[in-house]
């Protein structure tokens, strides 16, 4: 069954530096999306992508943020200036259309720790 | 603005019986929503969803039930399996458009053999 696969698991990053997390999405999908788990509290949503464009962001998702499909198979995101609190876990997670009722299918995240 | 609340964070079962997990939800343009199950260093996984049009839907040994009156939906897992033990999400969204889904805390199921 087709997955969704993200690099690195773990990234450790000092604060202030920049850091990208990869992600390939499942490849006939063509909605994207970027989420993230504080250690023990819910999946918060950050964006979405579709079309080489955001469709929707949230407000966690500031200046310091950007995302890119640089090639046909890679989703990244980007942390400019890192700080404390960014310390989470990062999942990505596609779909192939957009909506409540199209599930979508997540990777096994990348946990961010900033020092 | 919590959406989509799992007032259980935890909840233990015994091996056999039926597991049942709760979820509320404040938004009314809220039109479908799903259930994911994690297992610890793995991201969620779908397991089953509602369309606010029915109020019952099967998979197996996994039912979801949405009362839309009340806003409340719930899982029930019968019969509970030691496999079974993860964090379950509730998830809920409007079904058209870019519009994000919005996750619930979690509850986490243990079922003890």
């Amino acid at each position: 069954e087709p997955e969704v696969t993200q690099t690195p698991s773990h990234q450790v990053t000092q604060m202030g530096q920049e850091v990208i997390l990869r992600c390939v999405p499942i490849s006939n999908h063509l909605y994207f999306y970027w989420y993230r788990q504080i250690l023990g509290q819910k999946v918060e949503f950050l964006v979405s992508f579709y079309n080489n464009e955001i469709s929707e962001k949230s407000e966690i998702f500031d200046d310091q943020f950007s995302v890119e499909r640089p090639d046909g198979s890679n989703f990244t995101l980007k942390i400019r200036s890192t700080k404390l609190e960014d310390s989470a876990m990062y999942f990505c997670a596609s779909s192939e259309a957009a909506g409540a009722n199209q599930p979508q299918h997540f990777g096994d995240g990348t946990r961010l720790s900033i020092l | 603005d919590q959406q989509v609340k799992q007032n259980s964070p935890s909840l233990s079962v015994q091996e056999g019986r039926i597991s049942i997990l709760n979820c509320d939800y404040t938004n009314s343009m809220f039109d479908y929503f799903l259930w994911y199950k994690k297992y610890p260093a793995e991201g969620p996984t779908f397991l089953i969803s509602i369309s606010s049009i029915k109020d019952k839907n099967e998979d197996g040994r996994f039912t979801v039930f949405l009362n839309k009156s009340a806003k409340h939906l719930s899982l029930h897992i019968v019969p509970s399996q030691p496999g079974d033990s993860a964090v379950y999400f509730c998830a809920a969204g409007p079904s058209g458009g870019y519009q994000k889904v919005t996750f619930g805390t979690g509850t986490k199921l243990q079922v003890i053999p």
